[in-house]
């Protein structure tokens, strides 16, 4: 099972909003709506922002949100901040007791 | 929640390192635990999932055969035994819990603990 397609990097200005694409296929992203996001700075653990589609743990600035539509989920992190520039990485449980969980690619975003 | 592996380090081709994670904070009995791996600049891998009462484990294909979840509730443990070890195995090894009890939501994470396949 190949990994979940995301952009390699978004871009955008302080204040702006930006959204990172999260594609998989009906046997993950589709299947389910286990579909969470982290952000990763280097040199630190992951860190849970969405889960279940668009929910966020306690915590989490109401800034970043979640969306699904068929075999594509989305994060939109608004309000952008300089503490948001970091790796964001999206994760579906699959149908398939191998992999049971697949990641995306990881997206870099930049605050410009 | 906190995890806390240890165990990693520097390992030849074909050699064996057991990492540990231990969890405080939660009834880690109740809680599906899992191992996530990132090589160096590239993105993140599940590789192995143990379920609270060890009755289901799954394993991703690159690791399957050669490495081995198991945990101890009684010490608030998670273990990996990594045996045959390749150059591609090199990453950082990350301990992560379900967030939820019987879903697949997502996950809190440890620290990670390098691991460093070469000869």
């Amino acid at each position: 099972q190949s990994a979940l397609t995301q952009p390699a990097s978004v871009s955008g200005s302080l204040g702006q909003s930006i959204t990172i694409s999260c594609t998989g296929t009906n046997s993950d992203v589709g299947a389910y709506d286990y579909v969470s996001w982290y952000q990763h700075h280097p040199g630190k653990a992951p860190r849970l922002i969405i889960y279940d589609v668009n929910n966020r743990p306690s915590g989490v600035s109401n800034r970043f949100s979640g969306s699904k539509s068929g075999n594509t989920a989305s994060l939109t992190i608004s309000g952008l901040q300089a503490e948001d520039e970091a790796h964001y990485y999206c994760c579906s449980y699959t149908s398939s007791s191998t992999p049971l969980y697949v990641f995306g690619s990881g997206s870099r975003v930049t605050v410009l | 929640v906190q995890l806390v592996e240890s165990g990693g380090g520097f390992i030849q081709p074909g050699g064996s390192l057991r990492l540990s994670c231990a969890a405080s904070g939660f009834t880690f009995g109740d809680f599906t635990m899992n191992w996530v791996r990132q090589p160096p600049g590239k993105g993140l891998e599940w590789i192995s999932a143990i379920f609270g009462n060890s009755g289901h484990i799954g394993y991703a294909d690159s690791v399957k055969g050669r490495f081995t979840i198991s945990r101890d509730n009684a010490k608030k443990s998670l273990y990996l035994e990594m045996r045959n070890l390749r150059a591609e195995d090199t990453a950082v090894y990350y301990c992560a819990k379900d967030i939820l009890i019987g879903t697949g939501s997502g996950f809190d994470w440890g620290q990670g603990s390098l691991v460093t396949v070469s000869s």
